[in-house]
């Protein structure tokens, strides 16, 4: 079965970092793009970013560039979304999703659970 | 940035009869667009791809269609189960971008 399993939930402090993770199984993992979408509570969806695992070609969406890093662990099949210092405006449901083989001009076809990310003082 | 205009923000119709939601974008992205279907507590589910083509096992009364930069998402008779949230996105240019969704409600 092709799957994407993230990682669980955080609770985090303003100014603390988190990486959370997003695992393949059931496809070559390196083979497809994986994109990062955010969720912020009752509202939609933000597309942050993507990366290859085959070679960790890396595109940002300008909203998100240098807030976080996205990368990948291709010996693992994982893939990461991370904060050096998070934001109270970070919380928010994070999504994984596979998009597309070797071109990610594809829709997200595999989408993982999901991470919620909830940070507080 | 390319922006993704969904109409209506909602959209109220009864079972069984058909729904049309509609995207638009504020520059080509071509055939480059997917519609995806989120329920509450639910990740989005991918319905149709280059516009118009439909995804393996999802049921044949959803159909995707385009006339230039209008993207239309037709639920020919709706189910129970089809009320949700839909998004449009476009894949053809970075940064990739969603639309703000409809959410089809019953009526």
């Amino acid at each position: 079965e092709v799957q994407l399993v993230q990682s669980g939930a955080e609770v985090k402090k303003p100014g603390e970092s988190l990486k959370i993770s997003c695992k393949g199984s059931g496809y070559s993992f390196t083979s497809y793009w994986i994109g990062w979408v955010r969720q912020m509570p009752g509202k939609g969806l933000e597309w942050m970013g993507i990366i290859y695992p085959g070679d960790s070609d890396t595109r940002y969406s300008p909203s998100f560039q240098g807030q976080v890093t996205i990368s990948a662990d291709k010996s693992i099949n994982t893939a990461f979304l991370q904060w050096r210092s998070l934001k109270a405006s970070d919380t928010a449901m994070y999504y994984c999703a596979r998009q597309g083989y070797s071109t990610p001009f594809y829709g997200m076809d595999v989408w993982g659970q999901g991470t919620p990310v909830t940070v507080s003082s | 940035e390319i922006v993704m205009t969904q109409s209506p923000a909602t959209l109220s119709v009864s079972p069984g009869e058909r729904a049309t939601l509609s995207c638009r974008a504020s520059q080509s992205v071509g055939s480059n667009l997917a519609w995806y279907q989120q329920k509450p507590g639910q990740p989005p589910r991918l319905l149709i791809y280059g516009a118009s083509s439909g995804v393996t096992g999802i049921p044949a009364r959803f159909s995707g269609s385009r006339s230039g930069t209008e993207f239309t998402l037709t639920i020919s008779s709706l189910q129970s189960e089809d009320f949700a949230v839909y998004y449009c996105q476009q894949y053809n240019t970075w940064p990739f971008t969603f639309g703000q969704g409809t959410k089809l409600e019953i009526k």
